[in-house]
């Protein structure tokens, strides 16, 4: 079946200006996550959605930052005002969430950002 | 905070064994995976390991996790170049919860 499918696959984007990632998860699967993937900090978890509870925003850098699920599915990470520094790639991650250890997290293929 | 710590880089011969060492910091730690990565591609989960166990063998691959020590070693037994990839050591409190990653270990297998 179809994967975690993540656009655009390149973002190419002038300080200052505002980004929207979009993650589209895995039918069905309840949980979804945004992590974020720089040379400098490596692998960091941003923010996580799990069903219709309120998200887990502990990873978010700072209030630039914002991500919506929409019923459910679809995802939308919002950047306002991008900086140098939020380039990246920018993973997204969905997983069922049955509650056992097997809550394997599929990842999407990334949104590589660059702010010049 | 959270820290899980990884050395940034391996390289074997291929046929040889490969193995990846990981620390981490949190003790309540329930979840412990192995990631890769190959170059522009997704992360692919390998294995994980639950916390009350020391370890888990999955054909050519092998977790050892010494709790302890806060420990977590993937093995690769007879290493191949397709097994050249970032691997990332990762923790989480629980199933389904975010996680804590380790900063990758670049295998480089030579022929």
């Amino acid at each position: 079946g179809a994967g975690v499918s993540q656009s655009p696959s390149n973002k190419v984007t002038e300080k200052g200006k505002d980004v929207e990632l979009r993650c589209d998860p895995i039918s069905g699967h309840t949980a979804l996550y945004w992590y974020r993937q720089s040379l400098g900090q490596g692998l960091e978890f941003l923010i996580y959605f799990q069903g219709n509870s309120a998200p887990d925003k502990s990873g978010l850098p700072s209030d630039r930052f914002s991500a919506e699920r929409t019923g459910g599915s679809v995802s939308t990470l919002t950047i306002q005002r991008t900086q140098q520094e939020d380039s990246a790639v920018y993973l997204c991650a969905s997983s069922l969430v049955s509650g056992g250890p097997w809550d394997e997290q599929y990842f999407g293929p990334g949104t590589r950002l660059t702010v010049t | 905070g959270e820290d899980v710590e990884q050395s940034l880089f391996l390289s074997v011969r291929e046929g040889d064994s490969s193995v990846i060492n990981c620390t981490y910091t949190d003790s309540s730690s329930t979840y412990l995976y192995w990631y890769k990565q190959e170059p522009g591609a997704g992360l692919q989960l390998l294995t994980y390991i639950f916390s009350n166990m020391d370890m888990k063998q999955d054909q050519r691959l092998t977790v050892l996790l010494n709790k302890k020590d806060k420990h977590l070693s993937l093995r690769i037994a007879d290493t191949q170049t397709g097994d050249s990839a970032i691997y990332f050591c990762a923790e989480s409190g629980d199933a389904g919860n975010m996680l804590t990653f380790g900063g990758g270990t670049r295998l480089m297998v030579k022929p």
